[in-house]
């Protein structure tokens, strides 16, 4: 099993150019989630789904959009990138039922000039 | 909303010391307390987790305690190694149902030899 895979690891962007990151998982996990993590702020919740064909709002998801295209991808899409954007995202998946475990994947390191 | 405190921010120890981890929380119908370490540019991982049926779960050298009347819980870590080094988080969510990962703003620990 790969796990949690994200692309791209790295990503340079202008202010106001798009971008969408991939996220896909191979553990058949229902649910699956977008963080980002700032220095001195933890992990902060932008989105997440439940399970296919359902996504909701987490803590800071003003500026991103997201889609579950079926179980195993959920993506994140940056419409109109600003530099408080720069950040690293996480995707993550968790594992429910005896051993509830977020599985994450190894991450985007984001920069918006 | 859950809301996860953590501290200290930082934490410096000489290998060989013990080294603890506190966090509190907010909901008291939390009852999954996960803790995650986090490596230098790597992805966050799971280490230990205690649920609330239980006050304490140990690893070998790390261990979770949980006082739930005071609502917080608690990462020891004995014998401490360079290779401890890392950021920790903590976390709780409601086991049942859908529940969200909260998180806590994650300690930086430092083992020096």
């Amino acid at each position: 099993n790969a796990g949690v895979t994200q692309t791209p690891k790295f990503q340079v962007l202008k202010t106001g150019q798009s971008m969408t990151l991939q996220c896909a998982q191979d553990m058949n996990h229902n649910s699956m989630y977008w963080y980002r993590q700032d220095p001195g702020m933890g992990l902060r919740l932008i989105y997440y789904s439940a399970s296919e064909g359902t996504t909701d709002k987490g803590e800071v998801p003003n500026g991103y959009n997201v889609s579950r295209l079926n179980k195993r991808e959920f993506s994140l899409r940056l419409e109109s990138a600003a530099p408080s954007q720069t950040s690293v995202y996480f995707c993550a998946s968790l594992r429910t039922g005896q051993y509830n475990e977020q599985f994450f994947g190894p991450g985007t390191r984001l920069t918006v000039l | 909303g859950e809301n996860v405190e953590q501290h200290p921010s930082t934490l410096s120890v000489q290998e060989g010391d013990s080294a603890v981890i506190k966090c509190t929380y907010s909901d008291s119908a939390s009852n999954y307390f996960p803790w995650y370490k986090q490596e230098l540019g790597k992805r966050p991982q799971l280490i230990i987790d205690i649920r609330s049926n239980v006050g304490e779960k140990k690893d070998q050298r790390i261990a979770v305690t949980l006082n739930k009347t005071a609502k917080h819980f608690s990462l020891h870590i004995t014998e401490t190694q360079p290779e401890d080094s890392a950021v920790y988080f903590c976390a709780a969510k409601r086991d049942t149902g859908f529940q969200k990962l909260v998180f806590g703003t994650g300690t930086r620990l430092l083992v020096s030899p």
